[in-house]
C-alpha cells in the first residue's frame, strides 16, 4: 500500500510565476489536508478537503492561494504570482474516515518550494 | 497565536538512556494528541497518540503521558537508540460530538539527538 505520494519534490519558481503542488492520498483516504512549514517552526494547518469539497480553509492565505480535490486525481495546491515568503515545505496528509475521529493523518514526504 | 508549545529546542542523550520529550497547550478545546517524529527532507511519520479521556498510551518503547489539569503532554522513549535522532513533534486536534474538524495544530518541534 503506496503511503501519501507528493511531487514535485521540489519546485523552484520566480517570483510572479505560479505553482503548483500535487498531492495523492493513501488508497482508501477521501480526506486530504496541506500544511506548510517554514524553517524553524512547526507544520501550520492550511486546508482540509474531501473529495470535491472544502472543509475547512481557515489557515489559507487568503489571496493567491487555491487548493481542490477532484473527485479524479489529485488533490492540488495552487499558488498564483509566487513571493520570495512562500519559500517553504509544503506537506499534505490524508487519512480515512475509520479514524477521523483520531485525528490521525499520514504525511506525504512534503513539496520544498523556492522562490528566486 | 502559539497554541501548542514545545519549550525545548533540543534534547542530548545517551544510548540506553530515557528521552523525555515535552509539549504544552493552551486550548482546553483539544482532546486528542499525537506525536510525530521527522527525518531531514522527510514527511511526519506518525508515533504515537492520546485521547483526553487517558492519562497514558504506551507502545513499545515510547509512552505518552497526558496531563490535563496542567495542559501538559510528554513522550517517554526508553531505550533510547541513535536511530531515535530525529524532530519530535506534539500536535493536539478537537473533536466535536464525533466529528473531528480535521485540522492539528503543531508545536515547533524538538531535535532529539541519541549519541551511541
Amino acid at each position: 500500500n503506496a503511503g501519501v505520494m507528493q511531487n514535485p519534490r521540489h519546485l523552484v519558481r520566480r517570483r510572479g510565476q505560479e505553482a503548483r503542488l500535487r498531492c495523492s492520498p493513501m488508497k482508501g483516504h477521501s480526506h486530504v489536508y496541506w500544511y506548510r512549514q517554514l524553517p524553524e517552526e512547526g507544520l501550520k494547518f492550511m486546508v482540509y478537503l474531501q473529495k470535491e469539497n472544502i472543509i475547512d480553509e481557515s489557515g489559507m492565505p487568503k489571496e493567491r492561494f487555491s487548493a481542490e480535490f477532484p473527485k479524479e486525481g489529485p488533490s492540488i495546491l495552487r499558488i498564483q504570482q509566487v513571493v520570495r515568503g512562500d519559500s517553504a515545505a509544503y506537506f499534505c496528509a490524508s487519512s480515512p474516515p475509520a479514524v477521523l475521529a483520531k485525528n490521525i493523518q499520514y504525511f506525504g514526504a512534503g513539496t520544498r518550494l523556492s522562490v528566486l | 497565536d502559539q497554541q501548542v508549545k514545545q519549550n525545548s529546542p533540543s534534547l542530548s542523550v545517551q544510548e540506553g538512556r530515557i528521552s523525555i520529550l515535552n509539549c504544552d497547550y493552551t486550548n482546553s478545546m483539544f482532546d486528542y494528541f499525537l506525536w510525530y517524529k521527522k527525518y531531514p527532507a522527510e514527511g511526519p511519520t506518525f508515533l504515537i497518540s492520546i485521547s483526553s479521556i487517558k492519562d497514558k498510551n504506551e507502545d513499545g518503547r515510547f509512552t505518552v503521558f497526558l496531563n490535563k489539569s496542567a495542559k501538559h503532554l510528554s513522550l517517554h522513549i526508553v531505550p533510547s537508540q541513535p536511530g531515535d535522532s530525529a524532530v519530535y513533534f506534539c500536535a493536539a486536534g478537537a473533536n466535536a460530538g464525533g466529528t473531528s474538524y480535521g485540522k492539528l495544530t503543531f508545536g515547533q518541534g524538538t531535535i532529539l539527538t541519541v549519541h551511541p
